[in-house]
């Protein structure tokens, strides 16, 4: 099956500094990549998601990046906010079948 | 927005007990899942089930079952709990091919 590793485990930024969390995978098959930020006591929400077929996606301060030929994709938070502090799951699937998640990257930005 | 409801927050139980986590969907969403969440190990998935009465088995099966009777509900059964079930459960739904929702969690604890 489907094997996505996410880097780094830990990451502290400073308040207003970018912030890139990085993945990889290995079934050259899949196409749909979300992200998702899980706050303290709750589940995780999506934030974003690219499909294969598009290399790059924006949403305000958050930027998904993907390259399929080395099978790797990133999260970039620029201008960031003691709010983004939470744990990012980065997943990957083929197509509409199960997800598979990355370990997470605890994010820390420090006011 | 969706909905997904998990029935309980905390939960301490006894090695042995049968315990149910109840999870309910508000949005008609065909596909349930049930994951664990532990730290270094990101989101492994229990079962999952793609309509009424259907289910499968995840990537950690083992010690767990799950019942869904009604297409807003699915249950997850721990049959004898054991300590190295104690573990953050979510439970997710969606409409076939799209965005996944989670709930807010069970922490599960084993004694």
């Amino acid at each position: 099956g489907e094997n996505v590793e996410q880097h780094p485990s830990t990451l502290s930024v400073q308040e207003g500094d970018s912030a890139v969390i990085k993945c990889t995978y290995s079934d050259s098959a899949s196409n749909y990549f979300p992200w998702y930020k899980q706050e303290l006591g709750k589940g995780p929400q999506l934030i974003i998601d690219i499909r294969s077929n598009v290399g790059e996606k924006k949403d305000q301060r958050i930027a998904v990046t993907l390259n399929k030929t080395a099978k790797h994709f990133s999260l970039h938070i620029t201008e960031t906010q003691p709010e983004d502090s939470a744990v990012y799951f980065c997943a990957a699937s083929i197509g509409a079948n199960n997800l598979f998640f990355g370990t997470g990257t605890r994010l820390t930005v420090i006011p | 927005d969706v909905k997904v409801t998990q029935s309980s927050r905390y939960l301490v139980k006894r090695t042995g007990e049968k315990v149910f986590l109840e999870c309910v969907q508000d949005m008609d969403h065909e596909n349930m899942f049930w994951y664990r969440q532990d730290p270094g190990l990101g989101l492994r998935l229990i079962y999952f089930s793609y309509d009424v009465k259907m289910k499968e088995k995840g990537d950690i099966p083992e010690g767990y079952s799950v019942s869904r009777e009604k297409k807003e509900r699915f249950s997850l059964i721990l049959e004898s709990a054991s300590t190295n079930q104690t573990s953050m459960y979510l439970c997710a739904s969606r409409k076939f091919g799209e965005k996944l929702f989670f709930g807010s969690g069970t922490q599960l604890s084993v004694l």
